[in-house]
C-alpha cells in the first residue's frame, strides 16, 4: 500500500539556518506530494503541494521537488524564524484518502 | 479561503458516557469528510471516510460501534464517541474534501480526556 517516511525529529536550528526535512514515498501509481504543517494548538495547514515528477511546490519560503526516480519529496528552506517552529508533515495522496508521514518538529531558537 | 471548524475544541468526560465532535464545513460544501486520530508527537491515523448521505466506511482495528459517524448535510459530520474510556483520549481532527475543489482541509482539532 502507499505509505510515506519521513525524517525522525526533533530537529532544532538557529535563526537564519538551512532546512531540509526529508521525505520518501512508497505509491502505485502517479501520487500527489504534500507538505502539512501544524503550528502549536492549531490544525493542519497546508503548505505546499506538487501533483506530478518534477513539479515544484513553494510557499512561505518553503519548497520541495516531486522527484520520482528517487520517490522523494524533500523540503527545504534556505534561512528559517523562529515562527516556522512546528511540526511538519509529508503526506501522498493517490486514489485513497491522504497518507501522513509521522511529522518531523522543528524548533528554530532566536 | 476553505474553512473546516469543529466543536468542542476541547472536552473532558467522565469514563462511560459518550461525547460527540462536530465537524462543520463553513464556506463550502464537503460529500466526503475524513476523521483522524492523533496520537502524542504521531502522525494522523485515519478512522473513517464519511459520505454524505450513506454510512462510513471504516479503518481497519477501529470500532464502528464505539465511533459513530453521522454525515447527514453536505456541510456536517459528526463522530460519536460512545462510552469513551482514559484509552480514548486522543486529538480527534476531521477534514472535508469541498466538491468544486476537491481540496482537503481539516479542522483545528478537538482534544478529548475521558478522565
Amino acid at each position: 500500500g502507499n505509505s510515506v517516511t519521513q525524517m525522525e525529529g526533533p530537529v532544532t536550528l538557529s535563526e537564519e539556518a538551512f532546512l531540509t526535512i526529508n521525505c520518501t514515498y512508497t505509491a502505485t501509481g502517479y501520487p500527489s506530494l504534500f507538505w502539512y504543517v501544524q503550528y502549536p494548538g492549531e490544525g493542519l495547514q497546508l503548505l505546499l503541494k506538487a501533483t506530478k515528477a518534477d513539479d515544484k511546490g513553494s510557499n512561505k519560503g518553503f519548497e520541495a521537488t516531486y522527484r520520482k526516480e528517487t520517490t522523494s519529496f524533500h523540503l527545504e528552506k534556505g534561512s528559517v524564524q523562529v515562527s516556522d517552529s512546528a511540526v511538519y508533515f509529508c503526506a501522498l495522496k493517490g486514489n485513497t484518502p491522504l497518507v501522513f508521514g509521522k511529522g518531523t518538529r522543528l524548533s528554530v531558537i532566536a | 479561503g476553505a474553512v473546516v471548524s469543529q466543536h468542542p475544541s476541547r472536552v473532558i468526560c467522565k469514563s462511560g458516557t459518550s461525547v460527540k465532535i462536530e465537524c462543520r464545513s463553513l464556506d463550502f460544501q464537503a460529500t466526503t469528510m475524513f476523521w483522524y486520530r492523533q496520537f502524542p508527537k504521531q502522525s494522523l491515523m485515519l478512522m473513517a471516510t464519511s459520505n454524505e448521505g450513506s454510512k462510513a466506511t471504516y479503518e481497519q482495528g477501529v470500532e464502528k460501534d464505539k465511533f459513530l459517524i453521522n454525515h447527514a448535510s453536505l456541510t456536517l459530520s459528526t463522530l460519536t464517541v460512545t462510552s469513551a474510556h482514559p484509552e480514548d483520549s486522543s486529538f480527534y481532527i476531521c477534514s472535508a474534501t469541498s466538491t468544486a475543489t476537491y481540496e482537503q482541509y481539516f479542522g483545528p482539532g478537538t482534544r478529548l480526556t475521558v478522565t
